[in-house]
C-alpha cells in the first residue's frame, strides 16, 4: 500500500533562515510526488512535482525537492524562508500516470517569525 | 493558469437539509474531476472520483447514497451532502485533472466550508 509520512506536524523558522519540511513515502511502484501550499481558507496550490525526470525539481516561490529512492523521500526546502511562507504545506504522492489518485500527508504548518 | 472554482465558498444549514456544492473547471475541459473532504487541522481525504458521463467511483468507507456526485457535463461536477448532520461539517475541495498532450495537471478549487447546526 501506498502512504506518505510527513515529519513534523509544526515547523517554526526565523526569516531568511532555511525551510525544510520532510516528507517520506512508501510505494510498491514508482511514484509521482508532490508537494501542495494551502493558506488559510484556501484550496491548494501546487509547489512543484516530481515525475520520474530529474531527481532534484524547482518548483514555485524558490522551493525544491530533492527524490530519493534510497531513502524514500522527498524533502521540500527553500534556502531563506519569507514571511509570506507561513502555510500549510501537504505532500503527495500518486501512481500510474500521476494523476489518478492522490494519498495526501498529513501536512506541516510552517511558522515563519521575524 | 487554469482555474477551478467552487460555490458556494460557504454554506450553513440545519441538520437534515440537502446541500449542493458546484465545481466547475473554468477554461478547460475535466474529464475527470476528484472530491475530497478536510476536517480541521488534517489533512485532505479523498471521497471520490467523477468521471464525466459515468458512476461516481467512491473510496472505501464514504457513502455514496449520502454524497451525491453528478459529472453531467465536462466542465460541472456537483456534490450534495444529502440529509447532512452536524458531523458532516467539513472542508469539502474538489479538483479538475486538465490534459494537454501527454501532460496532465491536477488543479484545485478554493473549496467550500459546510457548517451543519
Amino acid at each position: 500500500a501506498q502512504s506518505v509520512t510527513q515529519l513534523g506536524s509544526h515547523v517554526s523558522v526565523s526569516e531568511g533562515a532555511l525551510v525544510l519540511l520532510r516528507c517520506n513515502y512508501s510505494s510498491s511502484v514508482p511514484p509521482y510526488l508532490f508537494w501542495y501550499v494551502q493558506y488559510p481558507n484556501q484550496g491548494l496550490q501546487l509547489l512543484l512535482k516530481y515525475t520520474s525526470a530529474a531527481t532534484l525539481v524547482k518548483g514555485i516561490n524558490g522551493f525544491e525537492a530533492e527524490f530519493k529512492k534510497s531513502e524514500t523521500s522527498f524533502h521540500l526546502t527553500k534556502p531563506s524562508a519569507h514571511m509570506s511562507d507561513a502555510a500549510e504545506y501537504f505532500c503527495a504522492v500518486s501512481f500510474s500516470g500521476g494523476y489518478n489518485k492522490l494519498i495526501f500527508g498529513a501536512g506541516t504548518r510552517l511558522a515563519v517569525h521575524p | 493558469g487554469a482555474v477551478v472554482s467552487q460555490h458556494p465558498s460557504r454554506v450553513i444549514c440545519k441538520s437534515g437539509t440537502s446541500v449542493k456544492i458546484e465545481c466547475r473547471s473554468l477554461d478547460f475541459q475535466a474529464t475527470t474531476m476528484f472530491w475530497y473532504r478536510q476536517f480541521p487541522k488534517q489533512s485532505l481525504m479523498l471521497m471520490a472520483t467523477s468521471n464525466e458521463g459515468s458512476k461516481a467511483t467512491y473510496e472505501q468507507g464514504v457513502e455514496k447514497d449520502k454524497f451525491l456526485i453528478n459529472h453531467a457535463s465536462l466542465t460541472l461536477s456537483t456534490l450534495t451532502v444529502t440529509s447532512a448532520h452536524p458531523e458532516d461539517s467539513s472542508f469539502y475541495i474538489c479538483s479538475a485533472r486538465a490534459r494537454q498532450g501527454r501532460r496532465e495537471t491536477q488543479y484545485f478549487g478554493p473549496g467550500t466550508r459546510l457548517l451543519v447546526l
